[in-house]
């Protein structure tokens, strides 16, 4: 997989937006970007993925770079509550193939390799 | 909810001694991970099964660590002759075949070795 590069921590107003900034600049054709956060002492949450086109959903935006080299995760109105750390992962979906590469080898489950992540602290 | 669950939430435990572990996934997911985190670190993948199948295992899964996933359901996770080192939040997280395989964690077991 892929390696990526975050920021160690970040810091936000609560109800500005948080833009956390991830750099893949090895990605292949069938990764996909995928985003977790975790709050202290609980589990992993999934917030979003994508491959190359911008992806919204309920948690949060995420913008990819056309060369696909880096992305944007984008919480519109951060809250205390979205203090955690973010981590940026790099994945192929091997569920379903690409469609960047759709002769790239599909099925089998695959690990997801966290880094350190960003802090992001949102304050008042 | 119908998250996926793990019990215990904390355990303490001697040097040497033998721990288990479980995990029960979302119900319809055929894929079960297991990681290990320990402070200040990301998780660290251990292990993975598909159905009850275990397809893949981690460098870090020694000798003393085993799993299973007997029914294709829940998972259990042993460690046998816990060292210190083992201390660590374990991670249990499913995924299915049907979507693109984003993996949803459970809340964790907190080891502490004394």
């Amino acid at each position: 997989d892929a390696k990526t590069t975050q920021p160690p921590s970040m810091d936000c107003a609560e109800g500005r937006a948080a833009n956390l900034p991830c750099n893949h600049s090895t990605i292949s054709g069938n990764e996909y970007v995928y985003w977790y956060r975790q709050i202290h002492s609980q589990g992993p949450q999934y917030i979003i993925h994508g491959l190359k086109n911008n992806e919204t959903n309920e948690m949060a935006s995420l913008i990819i770079t056309e060369d696909r080299k880096s992305s944007t995760l984008i919480l519109p109105h951060a809250t205390l509550r979205d203090t955690a750390v973010y981590y940026c992962i790099v994945r192929v979906a091997t569920t379903t193939s690409s469609a960047l590469e759709p002769d790239a080898p599909t099925g089998g489950g695959n690990k997801l390799t966290f880094g350190t992540g960003t802090q992001l602290k949102v304050e008042l | 909810d119908t998250g996926v669950s793990q019990d215990p939430r904390h355990k303490i435990t001697k040097r040497g001694q033998n721990v288990t572990f479980r995990c029960d996934p979302i119900s319809e997911h055929n894929r079960l991970y297991w990681y290990r985190q320990t402070l200040g670190q990301g998780p660290e993948f251990l292990t993975y099964f598909q159905n009850e199948a275990q397809l893949e295992k981690s460098r870090l899964l020694s000798d003393r660590f085993s799993a299973e996933r007997p029914k294709g359901s829940f998972s259990t996770l042993e460690i046998q002759r816990t060292e210190q080192g083992d201390s660590a939040m374990y991670l249990c997280a499913s995924s299915s075949t049907s979507g693109e395989d984003e993996q949803y964690f459970g809340p964790g077991t907190r080891l502490t070795v004394t």
